[in-house]
């Protein structure tokens, strides 16, 4: 059920771009994004609804594609404080699960 | 709007014994969720409310837990007879919407970290 992401951990240098995944086995009808630094909580970023795209941040934007059940959220210009653990997340049946997460780093 | 707050932050306890968290969802919110979060991991759903019905619990979830949100508003877990490995974050979240709903985001509290030794 948990949506899968990739890739599981991925370093970068400050002003590079990087691009995180999030597959479903099931129907996505909406999706979340979040991220959550160390010792803190998870902290909304975006929800994309079926069809649509939407532009959280500047520099941090998703896609949505249903029929391929996934989203893809997208990062410019990496800052340092973009570092943190990205979850995507959706709603299946009356749960709603966390993609299994992927651990971003950004290095001056 | 307060945020989403949990009591209390962190809870050490030993093995067999029992332990209650509270969440105070944002007071507008219907829906509110508890997770259950262990290092390196994601968030792990236990159980969810609308308003005061408790709509879904998860299969993982043992007996031994149990939640509460009696009036609508705040929210009680439950753990009995803790074992080891229910050492983990425990983490609440609110929302306003159902999670298809563009004004849905899920808002999270600082979570309690139970400790069972």
């Amino acid at each position: 059920q948990q949506p899968v992401q990739s890739p599981q951990a991925v370093i970068l240098r400050e002003g590079e771009d990087a691009v995180i995944n999030c597959s479903s086995s099931k129907a996505l009808y909406s999706v979340h994004w979040y991220r959550q630094k160390h010792g803190e909580a998870p902290v909304f970023l975006m929800i994309l609804l079926k069809g649509g795209e939407q532009k959280g941040h500047d520099k941090i934007s998703a896609s949505f594609n249903e029929k391929k059940q996934q989203s893809s959220l997208y990062l410019t210009a990496s800052q340092l404080s973009y570092s943190g653990t990205y979850f995507c997340g959706t709603e299946i049946g009356n749960q709603f699960y966390f993609g299994t997460g992927t651990s971003l780093t950004v290095i001056p | 709007d307060t945020g989403v707050s949990q009591d209390p932050r962190h809870k050490i306890t030993k093995r067999g014994q029992n332990v209650t968290f509270r969440c105070d969802p944002i007071s507008e919110h219907n829906r509110l969720y508890w997770y259950r979060q262990t290092l390196g991991q994601g968030p792990e759903f236990l159980t969810y409310f609308q308003n005061e019905a408790q709509l879904e619990k998860s299969r993982l979830l043992s007996d031994r837990f149990s939640a509460e949100r009696p009036k609508g508003s705040f929210s009680t877990l439950e753990i009995q007879r803790t074992e080891q490995g229910d050492s983990a974050m425990y983490l609440c979240a609110s929302s306003l919407l159902p999670a298809s709903s563009y004004n849905s985001p899920l808002h999270f509290g600082n979570g309690t970290r139970l400790t069972v030794t």
